[in-house]
């Protein structure tokens, strides 16, 4: 089945500063990656997706950019604010095979006022 | 935009005994519904895919006679922990996926079910 590896695990920035994430998947099938944002006992929430189709695509601070070849896949928040503080989670999953996500072990962010 | 919902938010019970929780479309119908729990300080991970009317589909490790699933309409999908103990004590959170062209799943607010 799918693997998907994140990295690193916790990341601690000054506010202003950027912040990137990274993930690798191991299904070439995959063709679609979201990247969700949880807060402490919160439901994950979707910040930005991207397909397979797509090399990169951007939503103001945040922009996604997939390397199909190397199968991985990488998230950049600039300009980052305290409320960025929290669990970031990127994901894979294969729509012809039911849609189910396979979570990378999660990032937890830290912006430093 | 979409809304899921689960009741109930939290929950406490007693060794040994079973709970339910639900999990609702409230502004579309969702023929697919995933189920996940999460530890804390950890990811989530899927435990079985719920589909309405047929039997659902649950990952390698995840036990189905102690994780019941019950996707009975359109719009609601119930998990069971039966016979719970201290270790099933998790975040579980259900999503639901709307075919509807798009790939995005739809994340309810999740169930704190702690076992004591």
């Amino acid at each position: 089945g799918e693997n998907v590896e994140q990295h690193p695990s916790t990341l601690s920035v000054q506010e202003g500063d950027s912040a990137v994430i990274k993930c690798t998947y191991s299904d070439s099938a995959s063709n679609y990656f979201p990247w969700y944002k949880q807060e402490l006992g919160k439901r994950p929430q979707l910040i930005i997706d991207i397909r397979s189709n797509v090399g990169e695509k951007k939503d103001q601070r945040i922009a996604v950019t997939l390397n199909k070849t190397a199968k991985h896949f990488s998230l950049h928040i600039t300009e980052t604010q305290p409320e960025d503080s929290a669990v970031y989670f990127c994901a894979a999953s294969i729509q012809a095979a039911g849609n189910k996500l396979t979570f990378g072990g999660g990032t937890r962010v830290l912006v430093k006022p | 935009g979409a809304v899921v919902s689960q009741h109930p938010s939290w929950v406490i019970c007693k060794s040994g005994t079973s709970v339910k929780i639900e999990c609702r479309s409230l502004d579309f119908q969702a023929t697919t519904m995933f189920w996940y729990r999460q530890f804390p300080k950890q990811s989530l991970m899927l435990m079985a895919t719920s589909n309405e009317g047929s039997k659902a589909t649950y990952e390698q490790g995840v036990e189905k006679d102690k994780f019941l699933i019950n996707h009975a309409s359109l719009t609601l999908s119930t998990l069971t922990v039966t016979s719970a103990h201290p270790e099933d004590s998790s975040f579980y959170i259900c999503s639901a996926f709307a075919p509807s062209g798009r790939f995005e799943q739809y994340f309810g607010p999740g169930t704190r079910l702690t076992v004591t």
